[in-house]
């Protein structure tokens, strides 16, 4: 089977930095996305990890270790307008078959 | 480039009614999954679409079914719907290339009420 954990709820002052771990078990696995979710709205892609390493998007940044089943997403600079759900999911594949398997989703509250 | 556009936004049926969802993918794009994400169970896998045909499905029962065009706009339908139906469901689309590269953006979503 296949199954992702990261923490359910993250909270943070504006101004800082945060890290949301995700940690997965699964077979067919190409890479890691994450995306963010507002209440109400739908998931907004934020980034894509095929290759081990960090990819830097302004104030995120997204990490994979292939060999750790682990994968990290860094928001920096935190604002009232990050508190969303952040969600990790493993693209997995075999064949020419695909899907996105999701995390529960980490709440992230920024404080003032 | 407009992004995904799912039609209706909302809807309420109720138990025993059938339901059929609309996603319309970004331009350029061949491959369109469909999730279900709920409270309870999160975002689920329903299935995916690229150049007609399903590539691939989720663990959901057979009154779950979906359809794509050669436009590659999908559809999806729910018959005899039951309360636990009761979600948002999101189309997403993809250039359905390498899943090494390929990206996955999502609707706005449709929201279904079963009374």
């Amino acid at each position: 089977g296949q199954s992702l954990e990261q923490p359910s709820e993250v909270t943070a002052v504006e101004g800082a930095i945060v890290q949301i771990n995700c940690t997965y078990q699964t077979s067919g696995f190409y890479g890691l996305s994450w995306y963010q979710q507002h209440d109400g709205g739908a998931p907004t892609f934020l980034s894509y990890n095929a290759l081990d390493g960090l990819e830097e998007t302004g104030r995120f940044s997204s990490f994979l270790s292939r060999s750790d089943s682990y994968g990290y997403l860094l928001l920096q600079e935190l604002q009232m307008k990050d508190s969303a759900s952040y969600f990790c999911a493993v693209v997995i594949s075999s064949g020419s078959a695909r899907q996105l398997t999701f995390g529960s989703g980490t709440q992230l509250t920024v404080l003032p | 480039k407009a992004g995904v556009t799912q039609t209706p936004r909302y809807l309420i049926k109720t138990r025993g009614q059938q339901v059929t969802l609309s996603c319309s993918p970004i331009s350029g794009h061949r491959s369109v999954s469909w999730y279900q994400q709920t409270p309870g169970q999160g975002l689920q896998f329903l299935f995916e679409y690229f150049s007609e045909t399903q590539r691939n499905k989720g663990n959901f029962p057979g009154r779950f079914s979906g359809r794509q065009f050669s436009n590659s706009r999908s559809e999806m339908n729910v018959s005899t719907l039951e309360l636990g139906d009761s979600a948002l469901y999101l189309c997403a689309s993809s250039l359905g290339g390498s899943p090494s590269t390929d990206t996955q953006y999502f609707g706005p979503g449709t929201r279904l009420t079963v009374l």
